[in-house]
């Protein structure tokens, strides 16, 4: 089945140890989505692809980077980690781009975060 | 800029309740709009949608209907199941790369 895979499920770091976390997808989608969601609330866009053009939120702090190798990957890097991180972070995509209406972002199972 | 209200939960009903989450939202132009679900620990799925005016999206006997005329998008089910606790996201989606714009979420817990 076509789907968006996130590795880790859970990941722990250090206060300030670099983690990267990785999605992949089987859509062949070209736009791909990083989003953090802290606990009871909604999903926050940090930044996307779309195709191999980066788009950052105006807001995502400078501590998180991301990479898109190839159509089928994309790593999130938080430089630094730092406590307010803790957070389940979620990668989502979809084909984008065309004259009618908005295309649905499929999810993946995301990744949570736990910075001690 | 684009928002969406969503009612505030946790909403609590009994098996087999009518279910009914409002959601509001304001836009430019013609938003396409999502209903997610998020079980515990999990992404988002896709429950419904709806691209334009006046269509009904429909799925597992979940409703939505786009009003444009009231700029809603409510969520309806006429029989909830324990299995549908979970938490459900009103969004709405814009621009050439599909970014979408989510409501607070609003919590189901569904008791037999």
């Amino acid at each position: 089945d076509a789907m968006v895979i996130q590795n880790p499920r859970y990941q722990v770091t250090q206060f300030g140890k670099p983690v990267t976390l990785s999605c992949s997808q089987t859509l062949n989608h070209n736009v791909m989505y990083w989003y953090q969601q802290k606990s009871s609330q909604a999903p926050k866009l940090l930044f996307h692809y779309y195709d191999k053009d980066f788009n950052n939120e105006a807001d995502t702090p400078d501590n998180f980077q991301s990479r898109r190798p190839n159509t089928s990957f994309c790593f999130l890097d938080i430089r630094s980690p730092g406590l307010g991180d803790a957070a389940m972070y979620l990668c989502a995509t979809s084909r984008a781009g065309g004259r009618g209406p908005t295309d649905t972002q499929y999810f993946g199972p995301g990744t949570r975060l736990t910075v001690l | 800029g684009d928002s969406v209200t969503q009612m505030e939960g946790p909403v609590t009903l009994s098996e087999e309740a009518f279910l009914t989450i409002n959601c509001t939202y304001t836009a430019t132009g013609y938003p396409s709009l999502f209903w997610y679900v998020q079980y515990p620990g999990e992404g988002l799925q896709l429950l419904l949608k709806a691209t334009k005016a006046d269509d009904k999206g429909s799925n597992k006997g979940f409703e939505a209907t786009y009003r444009k005329e009231t700029t809603s998008f409510h969520l309806e089910k006429g029989s909830v199941q324990v299995s549908d606790s979970a938490v459900y996201f009103c969004a709405l989606g814009t621009g050439t790369a599909s970014k979408l714009t989510f409501g607070t979420g609003t919590r189901l817990q569904v008791t037999l």
